[in-house]
């Protein structure tokens, strides 16, 4: 079945540190890919999302990933970690032809000052 | 404002009793979700419907139902077969087709076995 890796359930960073967090899919044929943020007790928040057009997508709050078919992967990136980007992050899919949408397990990211 | 809505926010439940949580939504959308988060487990899904008076079961279905009469509405019904109920429930919508677009979420549902 379908479905999204997330390496690594905590990612902790000094706040102007580089920020990565690592996302895998399950698919020989290029899925819907998102990117989801999650802040306690609230619903979740689309950061950005990947459509088969440009694979370097660019989201909100400095955010971007890199789509690699080679790869398989979807990382999330952002050069500066600010101490407001602290939250839980989901990496998502919904596979070709369905709209089922599909999350990882999630990667909680501190950032330290 | 155009959003989605779940309520109650906080819910206790007794063992036995079957609970309904509600989620009302305003953007249109033709499909709609509901998941369960449990700590370290992420986002699974319970049932999903993609267009008035249908539905399909997600990964997690046993000992949920729910409903779709009506496009805004998608409710979800805890019953006594779900041994673990205890968890925060999100319910989404969004586009659907070719065209699938950002996911709305509401703010969420915190049930609890009492």
């Amino acid at each position: 079945a379908q479905s999204v890796t997330q390496l690594g359930s905590h990612v902790s960073v000094s706040e102007g540190a580089l920020v990565l967090l690592r996302c895998n899919y399950s698919s020989s044929v290029p899925p819907y890919l998102f990117w989801y943020v999650q802040y306690p007790n609230q619903g979740l928040q689309l950061l950005l999302k990947y459509t088969s057009a440009a694979t370097l997508v660019k989201g909100i709050n400095g955010f971007e990933a890199e789509f690699k078919k080679s790869e398989t992967s979807f990382h999330l990136t952002k050069p500066s970690a600010h101490m407001s980007d602290a939250a839980e992050y989901f990496c998502a899919v919904v596979p070709p032809g369905t709209d089922k949408l599909i999350f990882g397990t999630g990667t909680r990211l501190q950032v330290f000052p | 404002d155009g959003g989605i809505t779940q309520s109650p926010k906080y819910l206790f439940r007794k063992e036995g009793q079957n609970v309904t949580l509600s989620c009302e939504q305003n953007l249109n959308h033709d499909a709609m979700y509901w998941y369960r988060q449990d700590p370290g487990q992420g986002l699974r899904l319970i049932y999903y419907s993609q267009i008035v008076n249908d539905f399909q079961k997600g990964d997690i279905a046993e000992g949920y139902s729910v409903s779709r009469e009506k496009k805004e509405s998608f409710p979800l019904t805890v019953t006594s077969a779900q041994k673990n109920p205890t968890a925060f429930y999100l319910c989404a919508s969004s586009t659907k087709g070719s065209g699938f677009g950002e996911a709305f979420f509401g703010q969420g549902t915190r049930l609890t076995v009492v």
